[in-house]
């Protein structure tokens, strides 16, 4: 089955305790990103990639940290989370990274910082 | 100001209503455009996409784009019970794979 698998799915964690959050795709697609959802913002993407060892920003990239050293896993890190962080996480995945492709979405993260 | 707007909702509305579901934009480099819909607890699904100015239809949906307004616009006819989520608005630049969304609109279909 085609999935976007994130790890863990529930994480409380203490400020500045560094953490990562995996996401592994199955599919081959060369694009994935990394989203956060707030109320009344949205989704607001914080780091994408367009294959291995390319990176780049998103629009919230402060404070995060991300790799992409083989094609299917693309881990988050945060060196030292602050409670500003705490957040519904989203992973996303597709074939190239453009409109007309979906983007397959992970079941996300929920992230609190206390 | 928010690069993309759009209308905050909740909407309830009940079965077989036809639903609108807009966002507005403020940035013209922005070309490509998407609906998505978020299932509670679950990441977004797309719906449909377009590019060009005009309507874009697939089944019950009809995604309207206006490009010279900055305004884009999603109609659910027939709506169902099933089509009860938050729809998602998203726009990437002609240039760059950043995708920028909305922040949702919840919609209630009530049977």
């Amino acid at each position: 089955e085609a999935q976007v698998t994130q790890n863990p799915r529930y994480l409380i964690t203490v400020t500045g305790k560094k953490l990562t959050v995996t996401c592994s795709q199955n599919m081959n697609h060369e694009y994935m990103s990394w989203y956060r959802q707030d109320p009344g913002l949205g989704l607001r993407q914080i780091y994408y990639s367009m294959n291995v060892e390319v990176t780049d920003k998103g629009d919230v990239p402060e404070g995060y940290k991300v790799s992409r050293k083989e094609k299917r896993n693309f881990p988050l890190i945060l060196e030292s989370p602050s409670p500003n962080q705490t957040s519904l996480y989203f992973c996303a995945s597709s074939l190239y990274g453009v409109s007309n492709q979906p983007q397959h979405f992970g079941d996300g993260t929920r992230l609190s910082i206390l | 100001q928010k690069e993309v707007e759009q209308d905050p909702g909740p909407l309830s509305v009940p079965e077989g209503a036809i639903v609108s579901l807009n966002c507005t934009y403020s940035n013209s480099a922005f070309q490509y455009f998407m609906w998505y819909r978020q299932y509670s607890r679950k990441g977004p699904e797309l719906l449909m996409y377009t590019y060009s100015s005009g309507n874009k239809e697939d089944g019950r949906f009809t995604a309207q784009v206006d490009k010279s307004s900055k305004y884009i616009s999603l109609f659910i006819r027939d709506s169902q019970p099933s089509d009860s989520a938050t729809y998602l608005c998203a726009m990437i630049k002609n240039y760059g794979q950043n995708f920028v969304f909305g922040p949702g609109t919840r919609l209630s279909v009530l049977p």
